[in-house]
């Protein structure tokens, strides 16, 4: 159980264009989901958090006209990079956690997806 | 403010030695997790292991060992007999128990690489 689902698992596109990454939970009601950015070699950092029906909370520094994200379900988040820009090339990574389900806490990530804008 | 500190930015070991890996935290919560993840080289996060701050017990699940010093706020992970197949990046986190989500702090990760 307690299976996140993510796709594309690799997205290119051009300079310009929006792209939306899909972030399911397949077996539980996700109550809140997370989006994480991770450069090479880097950590992963903390984008935002948005809980099923409101608006996503956003890290300091983190555009929120530029990474969209909707929470319309309780098995759905979707993250819209908009207006993508070769800075944005990175591998993006949801996770989701329900509080219903405690105990799934931490080991529901999805498989990522990386992002290369030419 | 949470943090989470992986000295090792590289390890390198030959197959079959041990290996440990280093976690030490801050947080000003009395109650966290702390977790230890894998990243091979596609990408995908392996949980390996949550641990409640309540719960000190040192933890064994086959060659992985966690030991758990809240003294020290150190959070180290053993592999023992190392594979090949153990080559990846290890990350450590921490986080808040009742803000599911806020405040989950990775560390900065240990790049594993066993050598045959």
């Amino acid at each position: 159980g307690a299976v996140v689902s993510q796709h594309p698992s690799r997205v290119i596109c051009k300079s310009g264009t929006s792209v939306k990454i899909e972030c399911r939970s397949l077996d539980f009601q996700a109550t809140t989901m997370f989006w994480y950015r991770q450069f090479p070699k880097q950590s992963l950092m903390l984008m935002a958090t948005s809980n099923e029906g409101s608006k996503a909370t956003y890290e300091q520094g983190v555009e929120k006209d530029k990474f969209l994200i909707n929470h319309a379900s309780l098995t759905l988040s979707t993250l819209t990079v908009t207006s993508a820009h070769p800075e944005d090339s990175s591998f993006y990574i949801c996770s989701a956690a329900s509080r219903r389900q405690p105990t799934n806490y931490g080991y529901t990530f999805g498989s990522g997806t990386r992002l290369t804008v030419v | 403010a949470q943090k989470v500190t992986q000295a090792q930015t590289e390890i390198s070991v030959v197959e079959k030695e041990d290996v440990t890996l280093d976690c030490v935290y801050e947080t000003r919560d009395t109650t966290y997790y702390l977790f230890w993840y894998k990243q091979p080289p596609s990408g995908e996060l392996v949980f390996l292991i949550r641990r409640n701050s309540f719960d000190e017990q040192n933890e064994i699940s086959g060659r992985y060992s966690w030991n758990f010093q809240k003294s020290t706020s150190s959070f180290n992970f053993t592999i023992t007999a190392s594979q090949v197949v153990d080559s990846a990046v290890y990350f450590c986190a921490l986080s808040d128990v009742f803000n599911y989500g806020q405040n989950f702090v990775f560390g900065p990760g240990t790049r594993l690489s066993v050598l045959p």
